[in-house]
């Protein structure tokens, strides 16, 4: 059975560009959550999808947008990188809410 | 003030030492979730607690929903238990995470 899994692993960026991170649940999960994990610090919520709909979020601006398919994986945008944006983007997902989280190994993302 | 603050921030033991961190949250919970992160950022989930006590293997979580402050304990220590352990909460809206509990375990 595989668990969460998220691609890419490892991508670098330029200011102002745009990336698509992308995250599959893991089997019978029909939930997908998203955080963001600067160097040194603890994971940030970003947001939640459940049905296709993003149902809870956290303090993040609009330039980060995500969306959930039918198969229930995910997409995270973030347009307009900035420099800040550098960090470990997680995914987990979870049967409803409150759920045990499963953890991917993260995406990493780096702005130049 | 962070909604969740975990203590301490970073803990040393001895192989064999009974270890405690703490977490202590300001906001009212669905449910509190202990993590444990390696180098490397892998996260893997400890325990999902809501009420109560629960146990596995050498670790116990514990949560005291009027005092707002849960507890994980580590028995007989080992090595490989050294990673960053993350105390997190879920609102009706939100997650809330603790900045974690960097623990090394010296044989």
């Amino acid at each position: 059975d595989a668990g969460v899994t998220q691609s890419p692993t490892h991508l670098i960026k330029t200011r102002g560009q745009q990336v698509t991170l992308r995250c599959s649940p893991k089997s019978g999960h029909d939930t997908v959550s998203w955080y963001q994990q600067a160097l040194g610090q603890g994971p940030q919520f970003i947001f939640q999808y459940y049905e296709e709909e993003e149902r809870q979020r956290g303090n993040f601006p609009d330039r980060f947008s995500g969306h959930q398919f039918p198969n229930y994986s995910s997409e995270l945008n973030v347009n307009a990188l900035l420099l800040g944006d550098s960090a470990l983007y997680l995914c987990a997902s979870s049967s409803g809410t409150p759920g045990e989280l499963f953890f991917g190994e993260g995406s990493r993302l780096t702005v130049l | 003030k962070n909604e969740v603050e975990q203590s301490p921030q970073n803990l040393t033991a001895q192989e064999g030492e009974f270890i405690t961190i703490n977490c202590s949250y300001s906001v009212g919970i669905s449910a509190l979730h202990w993590l444990q992160q390696h180098p490397g950022g892998g996260i893997v989930s400890l325990f999902m607690l809501s009420s109560g006590k629960k146990k596995h293997g050498r670790l116990i979580a514990t949560i005291n929903i009027q005092e707002k402050h849960s507890s994980l304990h580590i028995t007989a220590s080992h090595p490989r238990d050294s990673a960053v352990y993350i105390c997190a909460v879920c609102t009706g809206n939100q997650f809330y995470f603790g900045t974690g509990t960097s623990l090394t375990v010296i044989p």
